[in-house]
């Protein structure tokens, strides 16, 4: 089983709040990801990470933001979260060319 | 530019019989690909891969796929499919002769696959 954490895995709040997803992964691996699912639909990459003070946006457009500030550490804020915000998020870390691995996921709903 | 085709939203087979989860791809140079699959409410879990080698990989719980460069496809396979099988399938792929090492994944929009009794 993969060494990749979530939390929270379900959050329900306001619109307007901010909201930090937390993501952890302790194989020492440079490269994170953030990926945004909507139910039974194709994931979306919204940012990515290869090390530390490294943070790129993805292919869909996310009004989040992310920081790696350590290694085994990768987290997504919304300042102002948004009904159209309500998703599932996923983080997920890799080495250079193998396989990614998955958190169990963060299923977010904005009120 | 990669991308990644699962042409069947939804495979329905009965326990007992033989599975086949589709995908094609395409990129720019020697793919390396991806098969995960996904429970309800679960992250994805990998299942298996194909960097180089021979062409049929076999992976978790009894999976397989096998990979043909001229149909550019990577199909996953299972003799006898179980109703435990039942969960979202997604195929991925990698184009490491691209540029940098991005590391980076693009995932098929993904099949549902429901295994009766």
């Amino acid at each position: 089983e993969a060494d990749i954490y979530q939390t929270p895995r379900y959050l329900v709040i306001g619109t307007g709040k901010k909201i930090t997803l937390e993501c952890s992964q302790t194989m020492g691996h440079d490269k994170m990801y953030w990926y945004q699912q909507d139910p039974g639909m194709e994931l979306h990459l919204i940012h990515y990470s290869y090390g530390v003070n490294s943070t790129e946006k993805g292919d869909l457009s996310s009004e989040s933001t992310v920081s790696r500030i350590r290694t085994e550490h990768f987290p997504l804020t919304l300042e102002s979260a948004r009904p159209s915000h309500t998703s599932q998020y996923l983080c997920a870390s890799s080495e250079s060319f193998g396989e990614l691995f998955f958190g169990e996921g963060s299923r977010l709903t904005v009120l | 530019a990669q991308s990644v085709a699962q042409p069947e939203d939804q495979v329905n087979v009965a326990e007992g019989n033989p599975l086949t989860v589709k995908c094609t791809y395409s990129v720019s140079g020697n793919p390396y690909l991806f098969w995960y699959v996904q429970y309800p409410n679960r992250g994805l879990q990998f299942l298996l891969k194909y960097i180089t080698g021979d062409n049929l990989v076999k992976g978790s719980y009894g999976f397989e796929a096998e990979f043909n460069k001229s149909q550019t496809s990577f199909h996953l396979k299972k003799p006898s499919a179980l109703v435990s099988d039942s969960a979202l399938y997604f195929c991925a792929v990698r184009d490491p002769d691209r540029g940098s090492t991005l590391g980076r994944l693009y995932f098929g929009r993904g099949t549902q696959l429901t295994v009766w009794p």
